[in-house]
């Protein structure tokens, strides 16, 4: 099993500019998570999922977007990049909460730099 | 805020000793997990303790919870060099059927050889 895969690992984009993130896993969870991580903040929820379809925001959503179509699949998009957009975006997942495993998931990151 | 926060920011000793972080927290929770994170990495589960639980061991760590100081340590026995990494509390919120970790800034632990 590949576990929680993210494409792609590092990206640089101009202000402005638009960009998808993809998260990936095999595991069958049914609940996935955007994270971003930066100095000193630790890690902020952006959004998440409870199952294919739905949506929620989290902590830190202003100026992002998700999807998800389908289970193993959650996208995060940046509609017009800034620069405070610039971190390390973790994607994560997990089973329900019925199943009574609650631990996380995570992605190896995707390092964004808006300039 | 839930976040939990851990203390001390950063943490240095020698190969061999213990290491103890400890965590805080504001509201009540269900459970709380350790997760540990090598640099430029993401984060991997740990342990995770019930808040009906005190105690848990797995292999060289150590967990406790006082839900009545609403505090957690990890304890890391013997570390290693290999032990050298960032490790962050997260706790969810009693009642949450969401699934929703509410994580602190971490301690960077540094074990030289």
């Amino acid at each position: 099993n590949a576990g929680v895969t993210q494409t792609p690992k590092f990206r640089v984009l101009k202000t402005g500019q638009s960009m998808t993130l993809l998260c990936a896993q095999d595991m069958n969870h049914e609940y996935m998570y955007w994270y971003r991580q930066d100095p000193g903040m630790g890690l902020r929820l952006i959004h998440y999922s409870v199952g294919e379809g739905t949506t929620a925001k989290g902590e830190v959503p202003d100026g992002y977007n998700v999807s998800r179509l389908k289970k193993q699949n959650f996208l995060l998009g940046l509609e017009s990049a800034a620069p405070s957009q610039t971190s390390v975006y973790f994607c994560a997942s997990s089973y329900s909460f019925e199943r009574e495993r609650h631990e996380q998931y995570f992605g190896p990151g995707t390092r964004l730099t808006v300039t | 805020s839930q976040q939990g926060e851990e203390d001390p920011q950063a943490l240095s000793i020698q190969e061999g000793e213990n290491a103890t972080m400890n965590c805080s927290y504001k509201t009540s929770i269900n459970n709380l997990q350790w997760y540990r994170q090598n640099s430029g990495r993401g984060l991997v589960h740990l342990i995770l303790i019930r808040s009906n639980e005190r105690e848990k061991h797995s292999g060289r760590l150590r967990v406790t919870l006082d839900t009545s100081k609403k505090s957690s340590s990890l304890l890391i026995t013997a570390s290693r060099a290999a032990d050298t990494a960032s490790y962050f509390c997260a706790t969810d919120g009693r009642g949450s059927t969401l699934g929703r970790l509410y994580f602190g800034r971490g301690t960077q632990l540094t074990v030289w050889p």
